[in-house]
């Protein structure tokens, strides 16, 4: 079946780093999602793409929807201790298909 | 805009009773509600699509007359967890989408925990 691949499982910044993780799959996606859970609640989504090339900011937050749709980055700029959570990065076929889910990067963020 | 809510929150039960979790979504239109489950530093595993006034459609491996799904209406799905036991317990999250559109949205999730 399909699978996102986020890499590494753990990240370590310093506030005020800039810090860009990847999400890459075998097949391809036509809509790449980036989401935010904190411990104790739901994912919270940061970043919706729908093309191939997109390029969408949120505040601090860039992401992209690579162009063989196989593949999505997020970045996040001048990072702050809020910013740490873990990040899945999710993909969809069609409008009537179901979400794959990365395993998820959990983001430390040292005063 | 794009709210989903649940209730409880948490929840703890004695092994054998049922619990019934609601996802509402609070100021759109969904016809579609998914319901998660995950499990400590772990990704979120489907366990089944509602769609309003069907059948849910359930991952392989979900038991679906222990894992009861109904979609009642276009702001309600209710997930029923029967006869629940220790191995039940864990993180249930629901999602719903927006009429039309092809981004999901999450709520806060519920904690079950079966004693």
């Amino acid at each position: 079946g399909q699978q996102l691949n986020q890499s590494p499982q753990s990240m370590f910044i310093q506030e005020g780093e800039d810090v860009s993780m990847n999400c890459t799959s075998s097949s391809i996606f036509n809509t790449w999602l980036w989401y935010k859970q904190d411990p104790g609640e739901g994912p919270v989504l940061l970043i919706a793409l729908y093309k191939a090339g997109e390029l969408t900011s949120n505040g601090r937050l860039t992401a992209q929807f690579g162009i063989t749709r196989k593949d999505s980055f997020l970045n996040i700029s001048a990072s702050i201790p809020s910013d740490v959570g873990i990040y899945f990065c999710a993909g969809r076929y069609g409008a009537n298909s179901k979400l794959t889910f990365g395993k998820g990067i959990t983001l430390s963020v040292r005063p | 805009g794009a709210v989903v809510s649940q209730h409880p929150s948490w929840v703890i039960c004695k092994s054998g009773t049922s619990v019934k979790i609601e996802c509402r979504s609070l100021d759109f239109q969904a016809t579609t509600m998914f319901w998660y489950r995950q499990f400590p530093k772990q990704s979120l595993m489907l366990m089944a699509t509602s769609n309003e006034g069907s059948k849910a459609t359930y991952e392989q491996g979900v038991e679906k007359d222990k894992f009861l799904i109904n979609h009642a209406s276009l702001t309600l799905s209710t997930l029923t967890v029967t006869s629940a036991h220790p191995e039940d317990s864990s993180f249930y999250i629901c999602s719903a989408s927006i009429v039309s559109a092809e981004t999901q949205y999450f709520g806060p999730g519920t904690r079950l925990l079966v004693l």
